[in-house]
């Protein structure tokens, strides 16, 4: 199975600043014959469900603000958030499916300082 | 526009049975693939599973095979999840997650979320 390691475990970051969360596979998520990294990003705000704000690594959903970016390829991603709102306030999970089973990150939580 | 409504809280007692369901809108059900991740209390999200449902056919993660069950009704649009022989450790927050991309494209990560069932298992 590969593993998803988070850093940090939280961060509080005041609000207009930016956030950066780690994501680190134990193995690479980079599919080379189409070069896609095969990992998302989650959003999870208190008592809802998670929300898909970034796929192949860099690709923004739709409806997502450019404030949130992905960046990162093979076995190292990072998931930056340039300004950070009071809405941002949240649990932050990557995904890899590159292969069964899919495996999340244990998550990270962003707070306001 | 896609939404995906999942059956109210359970409280069942260990040894029962749970049947979870996910009904699904405002979509072609048939094209995409539906998973479905648990999140014990307090923990992060743990992927379950998920069913083709062009062809009903469900893929188990290890952990999650004997008593967990993933079936479908195309008929009403419907997943579901079951759970039998319920343990204390199942506790927690069922979401089925739907694909964002179309079947068959090797691809699995999840654009539209049902709201979570929980299901408490206490004596």
């Amino acid at each position: 199975d590969i593993v998803m390691t988070q850093s940090p475990d939280s961060l509080a970051v005041s609000l207009g600043e930016r956030a950066t969360i780690n994501c680190k596979s134990s193995q690479s998520v980079l599919y080379r014959s189409n070069n896609k990294n095969y990992l998302a990003w989650y959003q999870q705000r208190p008592g809802q469900p998670p929300k898909l704000l970034i796929y192949w690594a860099s690709t923004r959903e739709s409806g997502v603000p450019d404030r949130f970016s992905g960046s990162g390829s093979g076995t190292d991603f990072t998931l930056t958030i340039s300004s950070l709102q009071a809405e941002d306030v949240a649990v932050y999970y990557c995904q890899q499916y590159y292969s069964p089973p899919l495996t999340f990150g244990g998550g990270t939580k962003v707070e306001i300082k | 526009q896609v939404q995906l409504v999942q059956s109210g809280s359970e409280l069942k007692k260990p040894g029962a049975s749970v049947k979870v369901s996910c009904k699904a809108s405002g979509y072609t059900f048939t094209n995409y693939a539906m998973a479905w991740v648990r999140q014990a209390p307090g923990q992060g999200l743990e992927w379950m599973g998920w069913i083709n449902t062009n062809t009903g056919n469900p893929t188990y993660a290890q952990g999650f095979t004997g008593r967990f069950v993933i079936s479908l009704d195309t008929s009403v649009s419907t997943t579901y999840l079951q759970i039998s022989s319920l343990k204390a450790e199942d506790t927690g927050v069922y979401y089925c997650a739907g694909d964002r991309e179309p079947v068959g494209s090797g691809s699995y990560f999840f654009g539209y979320w049902g709201q979570g069932t929980l299901v408490t298992v206490s004596s």
